[in-house]
């Protein structure tokens, strides 16, 4: 969905290094999401936020920080990479004012992750 | 978005017949269900939903079927098109959780 951006689209980098995945949105949406992907595997919720001054851990938040710096932005930060978070990354968000479509999410086209 | 398939089963369809992809869901409590639609390169695509209340709903060229005895989930899509290629899953929700659990997904192509 184009109105759902992250940069970057792909990226390769060493462990150890931190790294930082930024999500930004213009659908008004008030709530946003990281998950990751990995072959083989649905996609795994990382944090979540309803609100900007709401941050709630998912599944597999270790190793893993967010940052929800204003209702359209929503950046997923890896202190210090390591291999096994090679992944696809997506971004995702929702309504939770409407009406019986509140659970509709849409995504980001994704961030390529390799940690090397 | 390539390797995200790489150990997915695959359903071959010729275009213009009909195509079938299955889903079982684990939570019986899952009162909300989604059907995703996810091209090479691209986020997961909103196909359509239903509820626990229903065991059908149509959209444009798409169904989706729900069986809550056996826990099983199916997305038909009718006359399918080279367009429809694409990796196909499926998430269930429980009704006031943030929760959703999503199945590792089904890849379809389309042969001309």
């Amino acid at each position: 969905d184009a109105d759902v951006t992250q940069t970057p689209r792909n990226r390769i980098t060493k462990t150890g290094k931190r790294i930082m995945l930024e999500c930004s949105q213009t659908k008004g949406h008030d709530r946003m999401y990281w998950y990751r992907q990995d072959p083989g595997l649905g996609l795994q919720l990382i944090y979540y936020s309803f609100d900007v001054k709401d941050i709630n851990k998912g599944e597999i938040s270790d190793g893993y920080s967010v940052s929800r710096q204003a209702q359209a932005k929503f950046s997923l930060s890896l202190e210090s990479a390591i291999p096994n978070q090679t992944a696809l990354y997506f971004c995702a968000t929702s309504d939770s004012k409407r009406v019986d479509r509140d659970n509709e999410q849409f995504f980001g086209p994704g961030t390529r992750l390799t940690v090397l | 978005g390539e390797s995200v398939g790489l150990h997915l089963p695959t359903l071959s369809v010729q275009e213009g017949d009909n195509s079938i992809i299955n889903c079982a869901y684990s939570n019986s409590a899952s009162d909300y269900f989604i059907w995703y639609k996810q091209e090479s390169g691209k986020g997961p695509q909103f196909i359509i939903d239903i509820r626990s209340n229903m065991d059908k709903r149509q959209g444009q060229r798409v169904t989706v079927l729900l069986n809550k005895t056996v826990k099983h989930l199916s997305l038909q899509i009718a006359a399918t098109q080279p367009g429809d290629s694409a990796v196909y899953f499926c998430a269930e929700k429980t009704s006031g959780t943030y929760k959703y659990i999503f199945g590792t997904g089904t890849r379809l192509k389309v042969l001309a």
